[in-house]
């Protein structure tokens, strides 16, 4: 079975600094990893991901993420928060193709990052 | 372009009522996903769709649940005799196809569904 662990359940960061929010994971094979991220009474908007190719992926808004396999976590980072970037963040493994199986995703229990100006 | 709608946005039912939640996908999306978010469970997969196979019903937390899709397009997720632990915000993704190439999802807004 695939889990996802999210260690903060809030970040606190004051604007202008670097942000990271963590993300380990767990599953069979190579792993697809994705970043959602989830603004007030809103569904989740889709940041980032990894497939496969460079450790390192960009994604939407000046996020991205870093893969390391021998650590298993996939941790977002930002080189400098914006006030609007206080949401809730989701971090979320997928299994690798196997042929078979509806590959849905697993989701952490999401961590709350406030951006303090 | 649009995305994955959902409706009704809120939905307020009394213990024991049957409820229909509503999901349109991204056009041209031939895999559609159920999720389920709630405060002490986080998000939870329920149901899979993808085009004519068999939909994968694995993560629907009991028999009062069901969902159909229709012509491959629209999606309706029922709850029968409500419980007032079905109370929950219900999310709808789709995405271009599921297995390879790893393909986002694409979620809607979800319906807030509050059972009294």
């Amino acid at each position: 079975a695939q889990s996802v662990a999210q260690p903060e359940d809030q970040v606190n960061v004051a604007e202008g600094n670097p942000l990271t929010v963590k993300c380990t994971y767990s599953v069979s094979g190579n792993p697809y990893l994705f970043w959602y991220v989830q603004y007030p009474n809103r569904g989740l908007q889709f940041l980032l991901k990894y497939i496969t190719g460079d450790n390192l992926v960009k994604g939407s808004y000046g996020f991205e993420a870093e893969f390391n396999k021998s650590q298993t976590s996939f941790h977002l980072k930002k080189p400098s928060a914006l006030v609007s970037d206080s949401a809730l963040y989701f971090c979320a493994v997928r299994a690798p193709y196997s042929g078979a199986g509806s590959y849905q995703l697993t989701f952490g229990k999401g961590t709350k990052l406030s951006v303090i100006p | 372009g649009a995305g994955v709608s959902q409706s009704p946005s809120n939905k307020v039912t009394e213990k024991g009522k049957d409820v229909e939640l509503r999901c349109d996908p991204i056009s041209g999306h031939t895999a559609l996903y159920w999720y389920r978010q709630s405060l002490g469970q986080g998000l939870e997969f329920l149901i899979y769709f993808q085009g004519n196979s068999a939909p994968d019903k694995s993560g629907l937390p009991s028999d009062r649940f069901s969902a159909e899709r229709t012509g491959g397009s629209v999606s309706t997720l029922t709850i029968q005799r409500t419980q007032q632990e079905d109370s929950a915000v219900y999310l709808c993704a789709s995405s271009v196809r599921s297995g390879t190439g790893g393909h986002e999802q694409y979620f809607g807004p979800g319906t807030r569904l509050t059972v009294t």
